[in-house]
């Protein structure tokens, strides 16, 4: 597609439940990256995907949090057993190669209730 | 750790002012740098781009300054318009690095 497309744009769920977000990067991007935005607050690196390589998952901030890449292309991150804290705006990137300026989605707000 | 700052956490200006946006960085193994615009509900955009080679790169209307002499980067905008409100956000890297590292994020708000 023309962008990184996330869904869902947003998301309410109960305390303790899982979630799974999407990301459709850029066709042809082989890098792709998950953040976590809190309200008011910078960008915090989850995890990295490069190509067929193994994830960088360095900030992943528990063993809830989990992510997949399919055929190189869409990713999956996977919030286990929710809790407030996580309430935040998950946003996706892609690039061409690691360095360089990321493509940015829209993100997805997620609500823990 | 190495991280990236910013000075400012909200910025004020006057419609058709010129605005600085600061940011310091603390790694000197840094060699790459982008600003990101980020208006309310949509992701970061970039904006403009510096490698370490260069001190000062011109866009349109923007304009970013590096010294690597005191790991300090600026984003200036010329003639600051209402639609420029938004978080800016400088971002670094390395080329031993995988990723970019993000800014705490500087609001700008013009006042018309």
């Amino acid at each position: 597609g023309a962008g990184v497309s996330q869904s869902p744009s947003n998301k309410v769920t109960e305390k303790g439940k899982d979630v799974e977000l999407r990301c459709d990067p850029i066709s042809g991007h082989t890098a792709l990256y998950w953040y976590r935005q809190s309200l008011g607050q910078g960008l915090e690196f989850l995890i990295y995907f490069q190509g067929n390589s193994a994830p960088d998952k360095s900030g992943l901030p528990s063993d809830r949090f989990s992510a997949e890449r399919t055929g190189g292309s869409v990713s999956t991150l996977t919030i286990q057993r929710t809790q407030q804290e996580d309430s935040a705006v998950y946003l996706c990137a892609s690039s061409f190669t690691p360095l360089g300026g990321y493509t940015f989605g829209s993100g997805t707000r997620l609500t823990v209730v | 750790g190495e991280s990236v700052g910013l000075h400012l956490p909200t910025l004020s200006v006057q419609e058709g002012d010129n605005s600085i946006i600061n940011c310091a960085y603390s790694n000197s193994a840094s060699d790459y740098f982008i600003w990101y615009k980020q208006e309310s509900g949509k992701g970061p955009q970039f904006i403009i781009d510096i490698r370490s080679n260069m001190d000062k790169r011109q866009g349109q209307r923007v304009t970013v300054l590096l010294n690597k002499t005191v790991k300090h980067l600026s984003l200036q905008i010329a003639a600051t318009q209402p639609g420029d409100s938004a978080v800016y956000f400088c971002a670094e890297t390395s080329n031993a690095g995988n990723m970019l590292t993000f800014g705490g994020g500087t609001r700008l708000m013009v006042k018309p």
